[in-house]
């Protein structure tokens, strides 16, 4: 069975600053796919950013990227010039080819003034 | 469309009573997916569907605990005789065929168990 670690409960940062969310899985799959996903508060869960784990190349999407590595089995978010729109928890998911995900316990993020 | 649907956004409930959510899909996805997540905790898998096919349901879940989806369309998730325990947010999400395409979640049934 695939395990998702996120090892920081709470972060915060500050508007316009750089914040770097960690994840960490488990698997003996080959092939699968990586997911950062955000919940505000009393809002609905919308997806950020994918990787497609045979891609070596990290996804970017606009202000959001990852360090994906895959011998470490590791998979940050990073957020660049933090808005105040970005405060939410943060989950990592892990997502097998049979398409079921696995998510971890989330990362509550509050972007300060 | 509209994106994942779920009804009701809220249900309040005594314990030993059965409840009923459901879910529309996003109308082009054949994947079919129900979570639950509790405070502070991620989304824990309860069952998935194929079209009408309900291909896994998680070991963690009880007898009281069941889903269809008639027809590949909208989905139902009913449990017996509520629990204490059951108190949750119910999470449905869709996804086409590709399961790397990521999830399209809808806002969830809150359920209060009293």
């Amino acid at each position: 069975a695939q395990t998702v670690t996120q090892s920081q409960p709470e972060m915060s940062v500050q508007e316009a600053e750089t914040v770097t969310l960690s994840c960490t899985y488990d698997t003996s799959e080959s092939n699968y796919y990586l997911f950062w996903y955000k919940q505000p508060p009393s809002r609905q869960m919308i997806l950020v950013i994918r990787q497609e784990a045979y891609k070596q190349q990290n996804a970017t999407e606009n202000r959001f990227s990852v360090n994906f590595q895959k011998a470490a089995k590791s998979f940050s978010l990073k957020i660049s010039d933090s808005q105040l729109g970005d405060t939410a928890m943060y989950f990592c998911a892990f997502c097998a080819p049979r398409g079921k995900s696995t998510f971890g316990d989330g990362t509550t993020l509050t972007v300060k003034p | 469309d509209t994106g994942v649907s779920q009804d009701p956004r809220h249900k309040i409930t005594k314990r030993g009573q059965n409840v009923t959510f459901r879910c529309d899909p996003i109308s082009e996805h054949n994947r079919l997916y129900w979570y639950r997540q509790t405070l502070g905790q991620g989304p824990e898998f309860l069952t998935y569907f194929q079209n009408e096919a309900q291909l896994e349901k998680s070991r963690l879940l009880s007898d009281r605990f069941s889903a269809e989806r008639p027809k590949g369309s909208f989905s139902t998730l009913e449990i017996q005789r509520t629990e204490q325990g059951d108190s949750a947010m119910y999470l449905c999400a869709s996804s086409p065929d590709r399961g790397g395409d990521g999830y399209t979640f809808g806002s969830g049934t809150r359920l209060t168990v009293v």
